[in-house]
């Protein structure tokens, strides 16, 4: 268990739709990060939250949002579904403003299958 | 477009082998180079990394080389194991941190016993 806990495991859901993923950092890390993983374009880094706010913004669509709460969990939220947002979405979290490359855990991820 | 470029897509080799994973990278910018491993249905986790100013890192069965001036690096397992089957990510930093993370596409390792 890396201490980073995303949910749900898998998602299934039609075009259209409007999704909401977890992630609950390890223990003590300010930092969460969103990433998207699909199989011809590898990890791709959504965006960044450092203690609620806003750090850092990567290849992140407009229908897709994040935020990350006082008690420090992100959510990301994704709406107007495609086919081609299918994909594996990882939270990974570090202690850090800038990225401490050691400490950055990766949960198991949540698996989108939109139909 | 790619940042960081990986080849092969997916290796076999056998117990015992060496299991080479290449990587290329074009921006001279990039100053921390990891390597990730994952399990399915886990995340991926930290293996090794290494920095341009050193040519290579050893640790255990796992080596990273890095050529600075062909702008390569890679990936070598000695001794490999049926456990380290798995798909091994290289991936590229900017100055700045996590924020500035560039993956590779991956290459599925699987070591036949």
């Amino acid at each position: 268990d890396s201490g980073v806990t995303q949910t749900p495991k898998h998602l299934i859901t039609a075009t259209g739709q409007r999704v909401t993923l977890r992630c609950s950092p390890r223990s003590g890390d300010l930092s969460v990060y969103w990433y998207q993983q699909s199989l011809d374009q590898g990890l791709q880094f959504l965006i960044q939250y450092y203690n609620g706010e806003e750090r850092a913004k990567g290849n992140i669509l407009e229908r897709f949002s994040a935020q990350q709460f006082p008690d420090l969990h992100s959510e990301l939220n994704l709406s107007s579904l495609e086919l081609g947002d299918s994909a594996l979405y990882f939270c990974a979290s570090s202690a850090n403003r800038g990225g401490d490359l050691y400490g950055y855990t990766f949960g198991s991820g949540t698996r989108l299958t939109v139909v | 477009q790619q940042q960081v470029k990986q080849s092969p897509q997916s290796l076999i080799v056998q117990k015992g082998g060496i299991s080479i994973i290449n990587c290329a990278y074009e921006n001279t910018a990039f100053d921390y180079f990891p390597w990730y491993q994952q399990f399915p249905g886990k995340g991926p986790a930290l293996l090794i990394a290494i920095r341009p100013d050193v040519s290579e890192k050893k640790e255990g069965r796992f080596t990273i080389s890095f050529n600075k001036s062909a702008k390569q690096f890679s990936l070598h397992i000695m001794d490999s194991q049926p456990g380290d089957s798995a798909t091994y990510f290289c991936a590229a930093s900017l100055p700045g941190g996590a924020n500035n993370l560039f993956f590779g596409t991956g290459t599925r390792l699987t070591v036949i016993p």
